[in-house]
């Protein structure tokens, strides 16, 4: 299975500032998905952003962006103009395009989020 | 209406006991899985399932086992429960053949063992 790594255990960011989650992929496919979810204290899973491999556009998503290097094989997920709300475990995680995955997800160790006002 | 939907939200039971989750989805979707979140919080896939057909079985103990009447159900009923099975289990659901959709989640049921 591939693997995710997220190197930052815990991340804290001022209000309304800019943070970078990092999260970086080992696998030997061209073609992918990868996600960031957000876990806030209520467990819900939500679902922030994705990219798709083939695109070399970075995907976006309102005060979400992210910084897809596919070379490296990285994945940052950027948090702009930060509110209290973003406070969360932050998942990215990687989905194959091939059937014999079983298009599992395979999910980073995540990264805590604190947001100070 | 909730699209995946898990009960119990909270479960304790004593070591021993045969407990079981179950989990519908009002989607549509094709695939359903389990996945296992430690104290740590890391999420692990545990099963999967497409239309009634198990696709993923993981490494987990066969004291686990899935259980799907019809593709918009999943169970999950564990037997002679361990300490170690505390944990919270996550139901979720994808379209099939749609892998830049990731899933929609339950909200999870937290198994506390004693």
């Amino acid at each position: 299975a591939q693997t995710v790594t997220q190197s930052q255990p815990e991340m804290s960011v001022q209000e309304a500032e800019t943070v970078t989650l990092s999260c970086t992929y080992d696998t030997s496919e061209s073609d992918y998905y990868l996600f960031w979810y957000k876990q806030p204290p209520s467990r819900q899973m939500i679902l922030v952003i994705r990219q798709e491999a083939y695109k070399q556009q970075n995907a976006t998503e309102n005060r979400f962006s992210v910084n897809f290097q596919k070379a490296a094989k990285s994945f940052s997920l950027k948090i702009s103009d930060s509110q209290l709300g973003d406070a969360a475990m932050y998942f990215c995680a990687y989905r194959s395009a091939n059937s014999n995955s079983g298009y599992a997800l395979n999910f980073g160790k995540g990264t805590s989020l604190l947001v100070t006002p | 209406d909730t699209a995946v939907s898990q009960t119990p939200k909270y479960l304790v039971t004593q070591m021993g006991n045969d407990k079981s989750i179950k989990c519908e989805q009002n989607l549509g979707h094709d695939t359903m899985y389990w996945y296992k979140q430690d104290s740590k919080k890391f999420l692990k896939i545990m099963f999967s399932y497409n239309n009634k057909e198990l696709i993923i079985n993981e490494t987990v103990p066969n004291r686990f086992s899935p259980k799907s009447p019809d593709k918009a159900h999943l169970n999950l009923h564990i037997n002679s429960l361990e300490l170690g099975d505390s944990a919270v289990y996550f139901c979720a659901s994808s379209p099939a053949g749609q892998t830049n959709y990731g899933y929609t989640f339950g909200s999870g049921t937290r198994l506390t063992v004693v």
